[in-house]
C-alpha cells in the first residue's frame, strides 16, 4: 500500500536494551524526519535526513542514532533505552523539505520499563 | 531558540458552536502550518500561512496570519464531531526544521 508505515506500532522494552523502530515511505520523497511527542513537550525533531545517506540532528538527539541507506526507509535506533525514551514516535516524509507539507506515519508508542 | 504557545490547551464545545485555537511566537513568523492529529494517529497537513495577513480556509476551518502579533488563529465554524483531536502549529526554526507548539485538544460533543 502507498503510504508512510512505521513499525512495531508498540513496543515494550527494559532499560539498556537496544530498540530499532522502522518507518518506510512509498512516495521516493527526499526528506525524512524522526518526532518525538512527549506531554507537556508538543512535538519535537530527532533527526532528520535530506537524501539517501545524509542525516542531521535535530533538537533532542542524544541517545539516537540514524541511517538512510535508500531512499525509502529511515530506521531510528535507540542505542541503550533509558526511561526518559518512554514516549510517541513519529516518522514523517516530504517531497522537498520541512517547509512543504509533511506525511506522517502512525507513531510507534514505545515503553522503556 | 522559537517557542510556539497555543491556547487554549483543551477545549470542549458543543456540536454546532464556532471556536478559535491561537498559536502565539516568541520570534517573527516565517510561514505557520496547521496540522491536525486524531487520536492515537499521526498528523494530518491543514493548511501554510506565509504571508502576513493571509488567511486560508478549507472546508469549515479558516486560519490567519497576524505577522504584527506574531499570531496565528485558527477558527472552526459550526462544529462537527469529525472536527475533534489535537491542533498542533508549527513554525519553521532557524535550522529550516519545523517547531511545534504544544497543541491544543478539541472535544465536540453532540
Amino acid at each position: 500500500d502507498a503510504g508512510i508505515t512505521q513499525s512495531p506500532r508498540y513496543k515494550i522494552t527494559e532499560t539498556g536494551r537496544q530498540v530499532t523502530l522502522m518507518c518506510h515511505q512509498t512516495w521516493s520523497h527526499s526528506y525524512m524526519f524522526w518526532y518525538r511527542q512527549d506531554l507537556g513537550h508538543g512535538l519535537r525533531l530527532i533527526y532528520y535526513s535530506a537524501a539517501a545517506d545524509i542525516t542531521d540532528k535535530g533538537e533532542v538527539s542524544d541517545g539516537y542514532v540514524v541511517s538512510r541507506s535508500k531512499t525509502e526507509n529511515f530506521p531510528l535506533t535507540l542505542e541503550s533505552a533509558t526511561r526518559s525514551q518512554t514516549s510517541v514516535y513519529f516518522c514523517a516524509s516530504s517531497e522537498w523539505g520541512a517547509d512543504y507539507e509533511q506525511y506522517f506515519g502512525p507513531g510507534t508508542r514505545l515503553t522503556v520499563t | 531558540s522559537q517557542e510556539l504557545e497555543q491556547s487554549p490547551q483543551s477545549l470542549i464545545v458543543q456540536e454546532g458552536k464556532n471556536l478559535t485555537i491561537n498559536c502565539t511566537s516568541s520570534k517573527t513568523l516565517y510561514g505557520l502550518y496547521w496540522y491536525k492529529q486524531k487520536y492515537g494517529e499521526g498528523l494530518i497537513f491543514l493548511m501554510m500561512l506565509q504571508k502576513g495577513g493571509e488567511e486560508k480556509s478549507h472546508e469549515k476551518i479558516t486560519a490567519k496570519l497576524d505577522e504584527k502579533k506574531q499570531q496565528s488563529s485558527l477558527h472552526i465554524t459550526a462544529s462537527q464531531p469529525s472536527h475533534a483531536g489535537i491542533y498542533l502549529c508549527g513554525a519553521l526554526n532557524a535550522g529550516n526544521m519545523l517547531t511545534f507548539g504544544g497543541g491544543t485538544r478539541l472535544m465536540v460533543k453532540p
